[in-house]
């Protein structure tokens, strides 16, 4: 199965942008991005998903790079309550089995 | 709109002892998935099911470990006997559909086993 590589943690000011990047050299074409993030003592909650094109909802934009090779997780105001843990997972397009790497913590400044 | 609820929130008992552990997904929803996490492995898939049949249970630890789901709004995943190694925070979720859908997850059960 193709893997995900992200920073560990990164830090950001709130009411700024997070751009938070994803590597998944080996994604095939039937592979979907996905995002999660974990806030302290909570189950893991969906944020987004795409296949090709970039795409955006209420909580967050996600950024595909041409060749799909990278992504970018955007957080366009970073508030106190988006400090937690994003994770970006591959999943099968005839699947959801997700597979959990290490994730980004992220640490959002006053 | 009802979360996943799972139950008990924490758990500590003794290595040896019966450990269940309770789920009730989102009302509609036709997958329910059981993971766990520990500091050292991460999130990890335990078992899944479609329309309370077990679909892939290549997760499970060992013979130990069991889960069930006796019907659309119930499931229980069973630990006998439990050990120390078994301690974890074990989630919940559920999710309509399988084709890349969001799957909802419980706010998990810390279990502690002395």
């Amino acid at each position: 199965d193709a893997k995900t590589t992200q920073p560990n943690s990164m830090e950001s000011n709130e009411e700024e942008p997070v751009h938070l990047p994803c590597n998944h050299s080996t994604i095939s074409g039937t592979d979907y991005i996905h995002w999660y993030r974990q806030l302290p003592s909570q189950g893991p909650e969906y944020v987004i998903h795409g296949l090709t094109s970039n795409v955006n909802n209420r909580m967050a934009s996600l950024a595909i790079a041409e060749d799909r090779k990278s992504s970018t997780l955007i957080l366009h105001r970073a508030t106190l309550r988006d400090a937690a843990v994003y994770y970006c997972i591959l999943n099968k397009a005839a699947g959801n089995k997700l597979t959990f790497g290490g994730g980004t913590r992220v640490l959002v400044k006053p | 709109d009802a979360g996943v609820i799972q139950s008990p929130r924490h758990e500590v008992t003794e290595m040896g002892q019966e450990v269940t552990l309770r789920c009730k997904p989102i009302s509609g929803h036709d997958y329910l998935f059981w993971y766990r996490q520990t500091m050292m492995r991460g999130l990890e898939l335990l078992i899944y099911f479609n329309n309370n049949v077990p679909i892939d249970d290549s997760g499970m630890p060992e013979d130990r470990f069991s889960a069930k789901m006796p019907n659309a709004s119930f499931s229980t995943l069973k630990i006998q006997p439990s050990e120390p190694r078994d301690s974890a925070v074990y989630f919940c979720a559920s999710s309509v559909g399988f084709r890349n859908q969001p799957q909802h997850f419980g706010d998990g059960t810390r279990l502690s086993i002395l």
